[in-house]
């Protein structure tokens, strides 16, 4: 469940254009995914979550799309707003002796120019 | 939806003392709860996976008679920073889970701390 404290990617955008976050994974053997958004000084939200039966789930103004074959997940964000700026962080879980362990990406900054 | 709840949100404390940050789960049993550390601009660090009722795991380089973790109930969780150092000064995160295939993970809102 480790991550490494790395400095993250910028993905720029203007306010109205559509969002494209890209995680790959690590683990073939995870099943379930999340997508979390961590703005400035709080701790990560929740915003949308897919299992590894499905390969597209979408919720109000975003669809997380999984593709195992390459281990990739991906975020979109529909008419992209000043208020989505913020650090968006996949999380991969797999069994791990008995328990059920999140394993983040990296993260990416977003930011949305008005 | 499931809340985590942590306390306290900014702390300032002096070179030497020690720190108790705690961390609920407000309407959900979670059997396993996470604390991470983050530096700015940098992802979530994690220090240690903390199951109730048993000693938590600790991550490779973090110290388990610094950070202290104690997990003595399914709603609660905390982490001692003792004899805090100014290099000790981070944003600490806790999480939470039931544990459960398919269960999401849901986060505190993070604890400002800095050592003088």
């Amino acid at each position: 469940g480790e991550s490494v404290g790395l400095h993250l990617p910028t993905l720029s955008v203007q306010e109205g254009d559509n969002s494209i976050i890209n995680c790959a994974y690590s683990n073939s053997a995870s099943d379930y995914f999340i997508w979390y958004k961590q703005e400035s000084g709080k701790g990560p939200q929740f915003i949308i979550d897919i299992r590894s039966n499905m390969d597209k789930r979408q919720g109000q103004r975003v669809t997380v799309l999984l593709n195992k074959t390459v281990k990739h997940l991906s975020l979109q964000i529909a008419a992209t707003q000043p208020g989505d700026s913020a650090v968006y962080f996949c999380a991969e879980f797999s069994q791990s002796g008995g328990s059920y362990i999140p394993t983040f990406g990296r993260g990416t900054s977003l930011i949305v120019h008005p | 939806g499931a809340v985590v709840s942590q306390h306290p949100s900014w702390v300032i404390c002096k070179s030497g003392t020690s720190v108790k940050i705690e961390c609920r789960s407000l309407d959900f049993q979670a059997t396993t709860m996470f604390w991470y550390r983050q530096f700015p601009k940098q992802s979530l660090m994690l220090m240690a996976t903390s199951n109730e009722g048993s000693k938590a795991t600790y991550e490779q380089g973090v110290e388990k008679d610094k950070f202290l973790i104690n997990h003595a109930s399914l709603t609660l969780s905390t982490l001692t920073v003792t004899s805090a150092h100014p290099e000790d000064s981070s944003f600490y995160i806790c999480s939470a889970t039931t544990g459960l295939s398919n269960s999401p993970l849901h986060f505190g809102n993070g604890t400002r701390l800095t050592v003088t």
